[in-house]
C-alpha cells in the first residue's frame, strides 16, 4: 500500500529535550516537505526536500532541522524545544514535477511541556 | 506572497442539502493550482479535488465540484447530496511551484457539520 508514516503519533515531552519525528514514504517520491497544523492558521510549511541532500528552509524553519539521507526517509529534528513547537505536524511527498497530489501522513500530535 | 482565506470558520447543512464552502486567495501569478482538502476527526488530510489555473472548465469528482473565478480569485467548493461522512475540517490551499518548492499555502479552513 502507497502510504506516508510518521512516528510516534503523539508525544509528550519537556523543554529543551531534543526530539525526532520520523517521516518515511514507499512511493520512491523524490519532493518531501513538513507542515505544521495551528488552530486558526491552517498549515504551515516548516521544511521541503527535493531530492536526497537537497533540502531547504519553509515558512517557519526556526527550531527545527531535517536531513535527507535516504529518498524515502525525511526526519524532523527539534534539538530544543519549546513550548511554542505543541502542535499538529504532517510530512506530505509527491512525485517531483507534477504538482498534482501530495500525499500526506497521519500527522503527529506534539506537546512541549 | 500568496494568502488564502476562508472566510466561513463554521457551516452546518442537513443531510443531503447542497453546501458551498468559500475560498478567495490573492496572487500576482497566472499559472497555479488550486486545492480542496477535507480533514475528518481521525486528522488525516485527503485530497478532495484539483483545479489548474489555465484550465476554465471547473474541476468535478462525484459530490464535489468547485466554481472557479479566475479573474476574481475565487475557488469554492460545492458538496451535493451531502453525507454524515462529508463531517470535518475543510481547508483551500494554493500551490504555485519556486525553485522546485511545491509548497502549499492554506487557508485557515472551515469546519463542516451534516446533520442527520
Amino acid at each position: 500500500e502507497a502510504q506516508v508514516t510518521q512516528n510516534p503519533r503523539y508525544l509528550i515531552t519537556v523543554t529543551g529535550k531534543k526530539l525526532t519525528v520520523t517521516c518515511s514514504q514507499n512511493m520512491n517520491h523524490e519532493y518531501m516537505s513538513w507542515y505544521r497544523q495551528d488552530p486558526g492558521l491552517g498549515l504551515r510549511q516548516i521544511y521541503y526536500s527535493m531530492n536526497v541532500e537537497v533540502t531547504d528552509k519553509g515558512d517557519v524553519p526556526e527550531g527545527y532541522k531535517v536531513s535527507r539521507k535516504e529518498k524515502r526517509n525525511f526526519p524532523l529534528i527539534l534539538e530544543s524545544p519549546s513550548p511554542n513547537q505543541t502542535s499538529l505536524y504532517f510530512c506530505a511527498s509527491s512525485p517531483r514535477g507534477t504538482a498534482y497530489e501530495q500525499y500526506f501522513g497521519p500527522g503527529t500530535r506534539l506537546t512541549v511541556t | 506572497a500568496q494568502t488564502v482565506t476562508q472566510s466561513q470558520p463554521e457551516m452546518s447543512v442537513q443531510e443531503a442539502e447542497t453546501v458551498t464552502l468559500s475560498c478567495t486567495y490573492d496572487t500576482s501569478e497566472n499559472n497555479y493550482y488550486l486545492f480542496w482538502y477535507k480533514q475528518p476527526p481521525s486528522r488525516q488530510m485527503i485530497l478532495v479535488i484539483r483545479q489548474e489555473a489555465y484550465k476554465q472548465q471547473n474541476a468535478t469528482e462525484n459530490r464535489f465540484s468547485v466554481n472557479f473565478q479566475k479573474a476574481a480569485k475565487s475557488f469554492s467548493l460545492k458538496i451535493s447530496d451531502s453525507q454524515l461522512g462529508d463531517t470535518a475540517m475543510y481547508f483551500c490551499a494554493f500551490m504555485k511551484v519556486v525553485g522546485g518548492n511545491e509548497k502549499l499555502t492554506f487557508g485557515t479552513g472551515t469546519r463542516l457539520t451534516i446533520i442527520p
